[in-house]
């Protein structure tokens, strides 16, 4: 079992539309959540950086941690074509003091004008 | 402000040949990382630098080398390069302590015929 896994997509939305973008891990230790976002022929970029459970809202993006079910989501409200890009999830921090971040594959989103 | 600045951008090798990939950040962080991305694998981290003057393997370390240089340089060697070694590789750099996020360059893309 990998561990930290996503749907690889291509999800396809419309403009406007409320996207929702999952991620599962397996080390129950996880206590640092990140969402990286891709585009194309890029760099990851850090978009979101939450702790332990719960939501953490920044503009349109929203990111929920389940850790009792080991669950990360995403959500982008009023979607855009400038949020096409590929959404990398990494959970991080436990306790180990292992330093460099282990990553989902990747769930490549497209948003159709 | 450049970030972490990668070079060279592209580049076609023979099997067998060598060369090097750079990498500079001038943000001032302690640890350097390398990652290579394939398609359906996502990010896996070849060797890490966590300060100056120390190196670790990562994942998939066979086939490199790597030199932290200074404090803003970290370098990826390949020493005869193979095939399986084509991919786009990444270095990111981030804060001394455990879990910070990491700040990823734009890449280099590495085909070898």
């Amino acid at each position: 079992q990998k561990e930290v896994e996503q749907d690889p997509g291509p999800l396809s939305v419309p403009e406007g539309a409320i996207v929702s973008l999952n991620c599962t891990y397996s080390n129950s230790a996880f206590q640092y959540f990140m969402w990286y976002r891709q585009y194309s022929r890029k760099g990851p970029e850090l978009l979101m950086y939450t702790y332990s459970s719960g939501n953490k809202e920044d503009g349109r993006f929203t990111a929920q941690v389940d850790k009792s079910s080991k669950y990360i989501s995403l959500f982008i409200r009023d979607s855009q074509p400038s949020d096409s890009a590929t959404y990398l999830c990494a959970p991080s921090g436990d306790g180990t003091g292992r330093r460099a971040l282990t990553f989902g594959s990747g769930t490549r989103l497209q948003v159709q004008p | 402000n450049a970030g972490v600045t990668q070079t060279p951008k592209f580049q076609v090798l023979k099997t067998g040949q060598s060369m090097t990939l750079q990498c500079a950040q001038d943000m001032n962080h302690n640890s350097m990382y390398w990652y290579r991305q394939d398609p359906g694998m996502g990010l896996r981290l070849i060797y890490y630098s966590a300060s100056e003057g120390t190196t670790d393997k990562g994942e998939v370390p066979n086939g490199y080398n790597v030199s932290r240089l200074n404090k803003r340089e970290f370098s990826l060697r390949l020493e005869s390069a193979a095939p399986s070694q084509t991919s786009v590789y990444f270095c990111a750099s981030s804060e001394w302590q455990a879990s910070s996020p990491l700040h990823f360059g734009n890449g280099t893309r590495l085909t070898v015929t």
